[in-house]
């Protein structure tokens, strides 16, 4: 159960759009269509912001989008947004009926 | 609106016991597999541990397996975590959290979260 790995931090100016990373393995990334990115502003809990990949939840912006190629799955925040600052943690479905998350990316906005 | 209130952390020994509490409302949570995940201190997430609908399927981490165990009273809308043979890295904020109807590793809503410190 190694976790994922991803940028310790990332950075932007507002209105520009950012990529987090998060690799894996073929036997939980790359093998499950079950990534998961979560936003967790700080002093808060976690919240869902795709799921299966590329799904967005109800309410979640457009600006918010997520990908994979292989064993990395990315995350991709368009037109970046001061209330984007926030910690960002990729997780994924393992082979093993477990789950194993990212160590999570410092998304700091200009 | 779905509500998830964890409860039960606080200090204790290292090789000491803990029980977590977690309170559901405002959704059907017989129907839902839950979940706790940990986080230590400035640190990232961990999912500790899932229980299924009827509590008869569990699965947990490798590092908890043998020590924690996760169950449910559906009756009382409550998901509970037994804690034993704490270690200092088990210290960290304890989330109880929600799957998914269709998925029960998309993780959709969570608690605020109950600080176990494990430290003598």
């Amino acid at each position: 159960q190694s976790a994922l790995t991803q940028p310790r931090s990332v950075s932007g100016s507002p209105g520009q759009s950012v990529t987090i990373s998060c690799t894996g393995t073929r036997t939980d990334v790359g093998g499950h269509n079950f990534v998961t990115w979560y936003q967790q502003l700080p002093g808060k809990a976690p919240k869902l912001i795709i799921f299966d990949v590329i799904a967005r939840p109800s309410g979640v912006p457009a600006r918010f989008s997520g990908s994979r190629s292989d064993n990395t799955a990315s995350l991709t925040i368009s037109g970046l947004q001061a209330e984007d600052e926030a910690h960002y943690f990729c997780c994924s479905y393992a082979d093993t009926s477990t789950l194993v998350f990212g160590g999570g990316t410092k998304l700091t906005v200009l | 609106e779905e509500h998830l209130v964890e409860s039960g952390g606080g200090l204790v020994q290292p090789g000491g016991s803990l029980r977590l509490s977690c309170a559901a409302s405002g959704f059907s949570f017989s129907n839902y597999w839950m979940n706790w995940v940990r986080q230590a201190p400035g640190k990232g997430l961990m999912w500790i541990s899932v229980t299924s609908r009827d509590g008869r399927s569990t699965y947990y981490a490798d590092s908890v397996k043998g020590r924690f165990t996760v169950s449910r009273d559906n009756a009382k809308n409550t998901l509970y975590l037994q804690m034993d043979s704490l270690r200092a890295d088990d210290t960290g904020v304890y989330y109880c959290v929600r799957g998914m109807s269709s998925s029960w590793f998309t993780l959709d809503y969570w608690g605020q979260g109950t600080l176990v410190t494990v430290s003598s």
